[in-house]
């Protein structure tokens, strides 16, 4: 079945550590999205990236970092300068082309607890 | 900058009962509004997206309407189910920024047997 897989679904980590969340599709969608969800808000796009090997900071970059080397693929790094990134962090993809006409499909989501 | 807003944070229904979702947003240059809904811990799952050039749209027991003109969208889920019970999210493109969607905090449905 095509989707979008996220790892891991849990990952605790430590203040001054680096995280890395994976984002995996084989939809062939040319779009992938990173968002971040805090209790009680809607979600905050963090960065994109319409094509391989280019991509854009949303709302929410600082602390945060992405690569785009593979269409299927599209890694976020949690770095130690994010102030407060205990969150619930989702990945999303669509085709590019109509914008109009595009759904979003989103990942299960990853939970990021710093300890 | 557009802002999406979603009101009653939270609503309790019996089962049974039609739910009325509202959604409004403040640019009405937009390309499509999106309703997703989320399970507790889970991702998104889209339900509706409607067009800009499109006053409405049905899927079974969801219907959404869209007004550009005033900023609003709702959602009507007919005669609903426990199942039902989730948060229901509202997100925009607009024509400035393609490819990204501004969200609303969601509504917290819950429908009671």
């Amino acid at each position: 079945d095509g989707g979008i897989t996220q790892s891991p679904k849990y990952l605790f980590r430590k203040e001054g550590q680096n995280v890395t969340l994976s984002c995996e599709q084989n939809l062939n969608h040319d779009a992938m999205y990173w968002y971040r969800q805090d209790p009680g808000q809607g979600l905050r796009l963090i960065y994109y990236s319409q094509i391989v090997n280019d991509f854009q900071k949303g709302d929410i970059a600082e602390g945060y970092s992405v690569s785009r080397e593979k269409k299927e693929s599209f890694p976020l790094t949690v770095t130690s300068a994010q102030k407060n990134p205990t969150a619930f962090y989702l990945c999303a993809s669509t085709r590019a082309g109509d914008a109009g006409a595009n759904v979003l499909t989103f990942g299960a989501g990853s939970r990021l607890t710093v300890l | 900058k557009q802002e999406v807003t979603q009101i009653p944070a939270a609503l309790s229904v019996p089962e049974g009962e039609n739910l009325v979702l509202n959604c409004s947003f403040t640019d009405s240059a937009i390309y499509n509004l999106q309703w997703f809904r989320q399970d507790p811990g889970k991702g998104l799952t889209s339900l509706l997206l409607i067009q800009s050039s499109q006053r409405e749209q049905t899927s079974g027991r969801l219907n959404a309407s869209l007004d550009k003109s005033s900023g609003r969208s709702t959602l009507y889920i007919a005669a609903s189910q426990p199942g039902d019970s989730a948060t229901y999210l509202c997100a925009v493109m607009t024509t400035d920024s393609w490819g990204k969607l501004q969200f609303g905090a969601g509504t917290q449905v819950v429908v009671t047997p």
